[in-house]
Protein backbone atom coordinates (compact mmCIF):
# COMPACT_ATOMS: atom_id res chain seq x y z
CA UNK A 1 0.00 0.00 0.00
CA UNK A 2 0.92 3.70 -0.54
CA UNK A 3 0.67 6.90 1.25
CA UNK A 4 -1.62 6.99 4.27
CA UNK A 5 -3.83 4.12 5.62
CA UNK A 6 -6.48 4.37 8.43
CA UNK A 7 -8.69 1.55 9.72
CA UNK A 8 -11.25 1.22 10.60
CA UNK A 9 -12.76 3.61 8.07
CA UNK A 10 -16.01 3.28 10.26
CA UNK A 11 -16.79 2.90 13.95
CA UNK A 12 -20.01 2.71 16.10
CA UNK A 13 -19.53 2.52 19.57
CA UNK A 14 -20.80 3.23 23.29
CA UNK A 15 -20.28 5.18 25.95
CA UNK A 16 -18.41 2.66 28.08
CA UNK A 17 -16.93 0.72 25.09
CA UNK A 18 -12.69 0.73 24.36
CA UNK A 19 -11.50 0.71 20.69
CA UNK A 20 -8.78 2.09 18.67
CA UNK A 21 -8.25 3.78 15.99
CA UNK A 22 -5.00 2.74 13.41
CA UNK A 23 -3.06 5.17 11.19
CA UNK A 24 -0.45 4.02 8.93
CA UNK A 25 1.86 5.96 6.72
CA UNK A 26 4.47 3.91 3.68
CA UNK A 27 5.65 7.62 2.72
CA UNK A 28 8.89 7.35 5.04
CA UNK A 29 8.06 10.44 7.29
CA UNK A 30 8.95 11.42 10.26
CA UNK A 31 5.99 13.64 11.50
CA UNK A 32 2.18 11.84 12.07
CA UNK A 33 -0.95 13.74 13.47
CA UNK A 34 -4.24 13.47 14.74
CA UNK A 35 -7.40 15.56 13.54
CA UNK A 36 -10.96 15.53 14.34
CA UNK A 37 -13.43 17.03 11.92
CA UNK A 38 -17.14 17.47 12.76
CA UNK A 39 -19.24 19.10 10.88
CA UNK A 40 -19.29 22.63 10.26
CA UNK A 41 -16.17 23.29 12.42
CA UNK A 42 -12.65 23.68 11.47
CA UNK A 43 -10.50 20.87 11.44
CA UNK A 44 -9.12 20.82 15.04
CA UNK A 45 -5.16 19.52 15.56
CA UNK A 46 -5.16 16.88 18.43
CA UNK A 47 -1.83 15.41 18.57
CA UNK A 48 1.35 15.43 17.13
CA UNK A 49 4.34 13.25 17.09
CA UNK A 50 8.09 14.14 15.63
CA UNK A 51 10.44 11.26 15.40
CA UNK A 52 7.74 9.33 17.59
CA UNK A 53 7.87 12.10 20.30
CA UNK A 54 4.80 13.73 21.15
CA UNK A 55 5.42 17.86 20.56
CA UNK A 56 1.65 18.62 20.55
CA UNK A 57 -1.42 17.85 22.58
CA UNK A 58 -4.04 20.41 21.76
CA UNK A 59 -6.39 20.23 25.23
CA UNK A 60 -7.33 17.04 24.54
CA UNK A 61 -9.43 15.44 27.02
CA UNK A 62 -8.11 12.04 28.43
CA UNK A 63 -10.53 10.11 27.37
CA UNK A 64 -8.24 10.00 23.84
CA UNK A 65 -4.87 8.21 24.03
CA UNK A 66 -2.36 8.21 21.37
CA UNK A 67 0.38 5.78 20.82
CA UNK A 68 3.25 6.53 18.50
CA UNK A 69 4.93 3.12 18.56
CA UNK A 70 7.38 4.01 15.33
CA UNK A 71 7.41 7.00 13.14
CA UNK A 72 5.26 5.03 10.60
CA UNK A 73 2.33 4.20 12.93
CA UNK A 74 0.20 6.04 15.14
CA UNK A 75 -2.52 4.87 17.22
CA UNK A 76 -5.39 6.88 18.91
CA UNK A 77 -6.84 4.95 22.06
CA UNK A 78 -10.50 5.35 22.85
CA UNK A 79 -12.45 5.47 26.08
CA UNK A 80 -15.47 6.63 27.21
CA UNK A 81 -16.76 8.71 24.93
CA UNK A 82 -18.76 11.04 24.65
CA UNK A 83 -21.34 11.64 21.52
CA UNK A 84 -20.04 14.41 21.07
CA UNK A 85 -17.17 12.82 20.27
CA UNK A 86 -18.57 11.85 17.05
CA UNK A 87 -16.62 12.85 14.12
CA UNK A 88 -14.44 12.14 11.44
CA UNK A 89 -10.82 11.35 13.13
CA UNK A 90 -8.08 12.27 9.98
CA UNK A 91 -4.48 10.95 10.28
CA UNK A 92 -1.72 12.73 8.32
CA UNK A 93 2.14 12.30 8.01
CA UNK A 94 4.63 14.53 7.28
CA UNK A 95 8.45 14.62 6.53
CA UNK A 96 8.86 16.43 9.76
CA UNK A 97 6.68 19.10 11.61
CA UNK A 98 8.20 22.04 10.72
CA UNK A 99 7.07 25.29 8.64
CA UNK A 100 5.84 24.24 5.09
CA UNK A 101 5.77 20.18 4.92
CA UNK A 102 3.25 19.06 3.26
CA UNK A 103 0.96 17.05 5.18
CA UNK A 104 -0.33 13.73 3.75
CA UNK A 105 -3.90 12.98 5.25
CA UNK A 106 -5.36 9.34 5.23
CA UNK A 107 -9.06 8.67 4.60
CA UNK A 108 -10.15 9.18 7.97
CA UNK A 109 -12.63 7.15 10.32
CA UNK A 110 -16.22 8.16 10.58
CA UNK A 111 -16.94 7.66 14.47
CA UNK A 112 -20.54 7.55 15.99
CA UNK A 113 -20.70 7.19 19.63
CA UNK A 114 -23.89 6.58 20.59
CA UNK B 1 -3.29 34.39 19.00
CA UNK B 2 -4.11 33.46 15.68
CA UNK B 3 -7.11 34.37 13.58
CA UNK B 4 -8.02 32.76 10.25
CA UNK B 5 -10.64 34.10 7.72
CA UNK B 6 -12.16 32.77 4.85
CA UNK B 7 -15.67 32.74 3.23
CA UNK B 8 -18.33 29.54 3.82
CA UNK B 9 -19.68 28.90 0.55
CA UNK B 10 -19.28 30.21 -2.85
CA UNK B 11 -20.68 29.14 -5.96
CA UNK B 12 -19.70 29.80 -9.76
CA UNK B 13 -20.58 28.53 -12.69
CA UNK B 14 -18.71 25.81 -14.79
CA UNK B 15 -15.81 27.48 -17.00
CA UNK B 16 -15.92 30.33 -14.57
CA UNK B 17 -13.17 31.46 -12.91
CA UNK B 18 -13.61 32.23 -9.24
CA UNK B 19 -10.70 33.54 -6.09
CA UNK B 20 -10.99 32.14 -2.59
CA UNK B 21 -9.89 35.10 -0.02
CA UNK B 22 -7.93 34.34 3.03
CA UNK B 23 -7.13 36.51 5.75
CA UNK B 24 -4.51 35.78 8.78
CA UNK B 25 -3.15 36.73 11.84
CA UNK B 26 -0.34 34.66 12.97
CA UNK B 27 2.65 35.29 14.95
CA UNK B 28 5.40 34.42 12.93
CA UNK B 29 4.48 33.65 9.49
CA UNK B 30 6.44 31.53 7.65
CA UNK B 31 3.76 31.05 5.02
CA UNK B 32 0.38 30.08 3.44
CA UNK B 33 -0.99 26.60 2.38
CA UNK B 34 -4.31 25.49 0.70
CA UNK B 35 -5.72 22.63 0.81
CA UNK B 36 -8.78 20.46 -1.18
CA UNK B 37 -11.43 18.28 0.51
CA UNK B 38 -14.27 16.41 -1.66
CA UNK B 39 -17.27 15.39 0.65
CA UNK B 40 -16.32 12.38 2.21
CA UNK B 41 -11.94 12.39 1.27
CA UNK B 42 -9.44 13.54 2.56
CA UNK B 43 -7.94 16.88 2.70
CA UNK B 44 -5.45 16.97 0.31
CA UNK B 45 -2.11 19.87 -1.08
CA UNK B 46 -2.37 22.37 -3.65
CA UNK B 47 0.00 24.64 -2.92
CA UNK B 48 2.31 26.53 -0.83
CA UNK B 49 3.25 30.01 -0.84
CA UNK B 50 6.21 31.62 1.08
CA UNK B 51 7.13 34.76 -0.83
CA UNK B 52 4.62 37.47 -2.16
CA UNK B 53 3.06 36.76 -5.81
CA UNK B 54 1.36 34.59 -7.59
CA UNK B 55 2.15 30.63 -7.56
CA UNK B 56 1.15 28.95 -10.05
CA UNK B 57 0.14 25.05 -10.92
CA UNK B 58 -2.53 24.20 -14.17
CA UNK B 59 -5.75 25.34 -13.38
CA UNK B 60 -4.90 26.46 -9.78
CA UNK B 61 -3.35 29.56 -8.74
CA UNK B 62 -2.31 31.17 -5.37
CA UNK B 63 -1.45 34.51 -4.21
CA UNK B 64 -0.20 35.81 -1.02
CA UNK B 65 0.96 38.96 0.33
CA UNK B 66 2.42 38.89 3.41
CA UNK B 67 2.55 42.43 4.32
CA UNK B 68 -1.44 42.63 4.00
CA UNK B 69 -1.57 38.77 5.38
CA UNK B 70 -4.11 38.03 2.77
CA UNK B 71 -3.89 35.13 -0.20
CA UNK B 72 -6.56 33.78 -2.31
CA UNK B 73 -6.88 30.33 -4.23
CA UNK B 74 -7.42 31.13 -7.96
CA UNK B 75 -9.02 28.58 -9.81
CA UNK B 76 -9.80 28.50 -13.25
CA UNK B 77 -12.16 26.89 -16.26
CA UNK B 78 -13.92 25.13 -13.46
CA UNK B 79 -15.13 21.84 -13.69
CA UNK B 80 -17.59 20.22 -11.40
CA UNK B 81 -15.28 18.44 -10.04
CA UNK B 82 -14.18 21.00 -8.38
CA UNK B 83 -17.04 20.94 -6.38
CA UNK B 84 -15.15 20.33 -3.10
CA UNK B 85 -13.92 22.61 0.51
CA UNK B 86 -10.83 24.96 0.03
CA UNK B 87 -9.07 25.88 3.39
CA UNK B 88 -6.42 28.04 3.83
CA UNK B 89 -3.67 27.38 6.13
CA UNK B 90 -1.11 29.20 7.71
CA UNK B 91 2.46 28.15 9.17
CA UNK B 92 3.98 29.11 11.81
CA UNK B 93 7.23 28.61 12.49
CA UNK B 94 7.39 24.82 13.51
CA UNK B 95 4.21 24.61 15.12
CA UNK B 96 1.75 22.32 12.48
CA UNK B 97 -1.20 24.24 10.69
CA UNK B 98 -3.78 25.60 11.66
CA UNK B 99 -6.53 25.23 9.64
CA UNK B 100 -9.71 27.23 8.73
CA UNK B 101 -13.04 26.59 8.33
CA UNK B 102 -12.85 26.44 4.75
CA UNK B 103 -14.80 27.30 1.73
CA UNK B 104 -17.06 25.23 0.28
CA UNK B 105 -16.95 25.58 -3.41
CA UNK B 106 -20.43 24.72 -4.91
CA UNK B 107 -19.88 24.26 -9.02
CA UNK B 108 -22.59 24.58 -11.12
CA UNK B 109 -23.80 24.20 -14.95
Amino acid sequence: ETGVTQTPRHLVMGMTNKKSLKCEQHLGHNAMYWYKQSAKKPLELMFVYNFKEQTENNSVPSRFSPECPNSSHLFLHLHTLQPEDSALYLCASSSTSGAANEQFFGPGTRLTVL
Amino acid sequence: GQSLEQPSEVTAVEGAIVQINCTYQTSGFYGLSWYQQHDGGAPTFLSYNALDGLEETGRFSSFLSRSDSYGYLLLQELQMKDSASYFCAPHSGNTPLVFGKGTRLSVIA
